[in-house]
């Protein structure tokens, strides 16, 4: 079956555009989160959301946010870009609860701001 | 929340070696210890986990431990080859919270 997808994999802006990225998890999985990584920051778990509700959301400022789709496909939108919000955007997907599963992720969109 | 810590950051053994990579963990109700390996380039792919109703698990070359008390679980990868080159996650399930990462190199 077809793994997580993120679109797109690469985006360039230019500081205080926004911008959203989106994933579909894998067939089945109710659960979407997502991560930014950057070089020795490791991975920053940004929010969760299942059956389109947010379960869980990270230390981020109010201008990252996201929303779930009835078929379980997720975006991430963030909105007033700074140069610092330069990363790789990871999502992964789980079945159900995310903490005590397999989560898997997809290939992420890396972002840059310029 | 929980809070893990990961080291080292970075790990540099020559092939055949044996390498270890500990973390610690705060939540003392957190019971899901998974391991992730992200090759550059690639997505973070789910290595070994471990649940906390055991102490040890193991897959061929690798295997974790886990202390519940002192609230650390360890990594061990043995006879190492160049492809075990990549950064190693840790992470435990409060939130899925991962630790730093460590950059493994295996020499030929």
């Amino acid at each position: 079956k077809a793994g997580v997808t993120q679109t797109p994999r690469y985006l360039i802006k230019t500081r205080g555009q926004q911008v959203t990225l989106s994933c579909s998890p894998i067939s089945g999985h109710r659960s979407v989160s997502w991560y930014q990584q950057t070089p020795g920051q490791g991975l920053q778990f940004l929010f969760e959301y299942f059956s389109e509700t947010q379960r869980n959301k990270g230390n981020f400022p109010g201008r990252f946010s996201g929303r779930q789709f009835s078929n379980s496909r997720s975006e991430m939108n963030v909105s007033t870009l700074e140069l610092g919000d330069s990363a790789l955007y990871l999502c992964a997907s789980t079945i159900g609860g995310m903490w005590n599963t397999e989560a898997f992720f997809g290939q992420g969109t890396r972002l840059t701001v310029v | 929340g929980e809070n893990v810590e990961q080291h080292p950051s970075t790990l540099s053994v020559q092939e055949g070696d044996s390498a270890v990579i500990k973390c610690t963990y705060s939540d003392s109700a957190s019971n899901y210890f998974p391991w992730y390996k992200q090759e550059l380039g690639k997505r973070p792919q789910l290595i070994i986990d471990i649940r906390s109703n055991v102490g040890e698990k193991k897959d061929q070359r690798i295997a974790v431990t886990l202390n519940k008390t002192a609230k650390h679980f360890s990594l061990h990868i043995t006879e190492t080859q160049p492809e075990d080159s990549a950064v190693y996650f840790c992470a435990a399930n409060d939130r899925l919270t991962f630790g730093q990462g460590t950059i493994l190199t295996v020499h030929p």
